[in-house]
């Protein structure tokens, strides 16, 4: 129950195009979702975030939809480019005292030029 | 900008040796977390500290690992003995408080020959 479920393992796309990051969890007491990009040789860092209470988030290129009901999210990022070429992990976090995040197991996105 | 600071960067050393790997978390952060990533089980929280008190270190195998919190500035992570299984990245990241986002230091590569 504790797990998130990340898809697909690795993705392709053209430089301009979509890419699509999904994540799926069981657990009802997490109340926050990141997403981190990892580049090689460094450690994740926090791309965007959203709460249950918000269907979307957008900063820039990179929206999250959320949809609570499906206990799903998702990580668009639209007009890929080249330097998007990374790694992307989902987390989600629980409420209450532990405040522990969960990652998903990673996608690995390559943009071609 | 602020970041976490591990040492070192780079172990390579022989099985049954200790190892001791350091955090620096940003000034002012309260929460310490320290990861393993493997290509294999992805991203695992190890231990978890909030104002130098360890609150979680469930992920953590006890019989050789150890977590302590000498000071607000400096986070350990040692192994003793250290196995060949142990190979991984370990990530060190803090937060300023429970309830906002964690950031990464950029790891140290662990090598257990």
């Amino acid at each position: 129950q504790q797990q998130v479920k990340q898809s697909p393992q690795s993705l392709i796309v053209q430089k301009g195009g979509i890419s699509i990051i999904n994540c799926a969890y069981e657990n009802t007491a997490f109340d926050y979702f990141p997403w981190y990009q990892q580049f090689p040789g460094k450690g994740p860092a926090l791309l965007i975030a959203i709460r249950p209470d918000v269907s979307e988030k957008k900063e820039g290129r990179f929206t999250i939809s959320f949809n609570k009901s499906a206990k799903q999210f998702s990580l668009h990022i639209m007009d890929s480019q080249p330097g998007d070429s990374a790694t992307y992990f989902c987390a989600a976090r629980l409420s209450g005292s532990a405040r522990q995040l969960t990652f998903g197991s990673g996608t690995q996105l390559t943009v071609l030029p | 900008d602020a970041r976490v600071t591990q040492t070192p960067r780079h172990k390579v050393t022989e099985m049954g040796q200790e190892v001791t790997m350091r955090c620096q978390p940003i000034l002012g952060h309260n929460t310490v977390f320290w990861y393993r990533q493997t290509m294999m089980q992805g991203l695992e929280l190890l231990a978890y500290f909030r104002n130098r008190a360890p609150l979680d270190d469930s992920g953590m195998p006890k019989d050789r690992f150890s977590a302590e919190m000498p000071d607000a500035t400096l986070a350990t992570l040692k192994i003793q003995p250290s196995e060949p299984r142990d190979s991984a990245v370990y990530f060190c990241a803090s937060g300023k408080d429970a309830d906002q986002p964690q950031h990464f230091g950029d790891g140290t590569r662990l090598s257990i020959l």
